[in-house]
C-alpha cells in the first residue's frame, strides 16, 4: 500500500527565512501529488498539483513554489517567509488516471508551520 | 467553479447515538464525485466514504452512511452507534470526474461525541 512521509513535522521559522517542505511517496508510480494548506479551524485549500515530473500546476498566487524533481518527491519551497504562510501543509497523493481510481486522494501527516 | 459549503461549524452527540452531518454544494457539472474526510485530533486526514454521482444507491461503510439527493445537490453523512473516536474534523468534499483529482473542500464540522 501507498506511504507518504512527510518532513519536518513542524517548523518555526522567521518571517523572510526560506522554506523547504519535503514529500515522499512510497509503494506507487506515477501519481498525482498536492499540496494542501489549511489554516486553523479552516478547510484545505489546494497550492499545487503535479501530474508527472517537472510538471506543476498552481492553484492560487503566493509567495510559494513547487517542485517535483522525482517522480514520487513533492517539494514546497518559499524564498522569504510571509507571517501569512503559517499553517498546517498537506501533501496528497493520487493514483495517475492510467491506474484507475484516481479520485481517490490519500493523504500525509502534514507539517505544522509557524512564521513568526 | 465548485463551491462545497458545511453550515454546521460545530456538532456534538452521545455515545452510541446518531448524527448527521449536512454538506451541500454547487455545480454544474453531471459526473462528478463526493467524499467525506475525517481529520481527528492527530490532523491525518483520513477518507470515510465516497460517492460516485452517477450512482443512485447511496455509499454505505460500516457505521458511516450517506443520503446523496443529486437534485438538492446535498451530501450528508450519518453516523450510528457513534463512538468517542469519531470525535474528529469533518470536511465534506467534491471533485469533477474530469478534474485529475482536484478537491474543493467545505469548511469543516467539529464532531464531539460526548460520553
Amino acid at each position: 500500500s501507498q506511504t507518504i512521509h512527510q518532513w519536518p513535522a513542524t517548523l518555526v521559522q522567521p518571517v523572510g527565512s526560506p522554506l523547504s517542505l519535503e514529500c515522499t511517496v512510497e509503494g506507487t508510480s506515477n501519481p498525482n501529488l498536492y499540496w494542501y494548506r489549511q489554516a486553523a479551524g479552516r478547510g484545505l485549500q489546494l497550492l499545487f498539483y503535479s501530474v508527472g515530473i517537472g510538471q506543476i500546476s498552481s492553484e492560487v498566487p503566493q509567495n510559494l513554489s513547487a517542485s517535483r524533481p522525482q517522480d514520487r518527491q513533492f517539494i514546497l519551497s518559499s524564498k522569504k517567509l510571509l507571517l501569512s504562510d503559517s499553517g498546517f501543509y498537506l501533501c496528497a497523493q493520487s493514483p495517475s488516471l492510467f491506474s484507475g481510481r484516481a479520485e481517490e486522494q490519500f493523504f500525509g501527516p502534514g507539517t505544522r508551520l509557524t512564521v513568526l | 467553479a465548485q463551491t462545497v459549503t458545511q453550515s454546521q461549524p460545530e456538532m456534538s452527540v452521545q455515545e452510541a447515538e446518531t448524527v448527521t452531518l449536512s454538506c451541500t454544494y454547487d455545480t454544474s457539472e453531471n459526473n462528478y464525485y463526493l467524499f467525506w474526510y475525517k481529520q481527528p485530533p492527530s490532523r491525518q486526514m483520513i477518507l470515510v466514504i465516497r460517492q460516485e454521482a452517477y450512482k443512485q444507491q447511496n455509499a454505505t461503510e460500516n457505521r458511516f452512511s450517506v443520503n446523496f439527493q443529486k437534485a438538492a445537490k446535498s451530501f450528508s453523512l450519518k453516523i450510528s452507534d457513534s463512538q468517542l473516536g469519531d470525535t474528529a474534523m469533518y470536511f465534506c468534499a467534491f471533485m469533477k470526474q474530469t478534474s485529475g483529482s482536484r478537491l474543493t473542500f467545505g469548511e469543516g464540522t467539529q464532531l464531539t461525541v460526548n460520553p
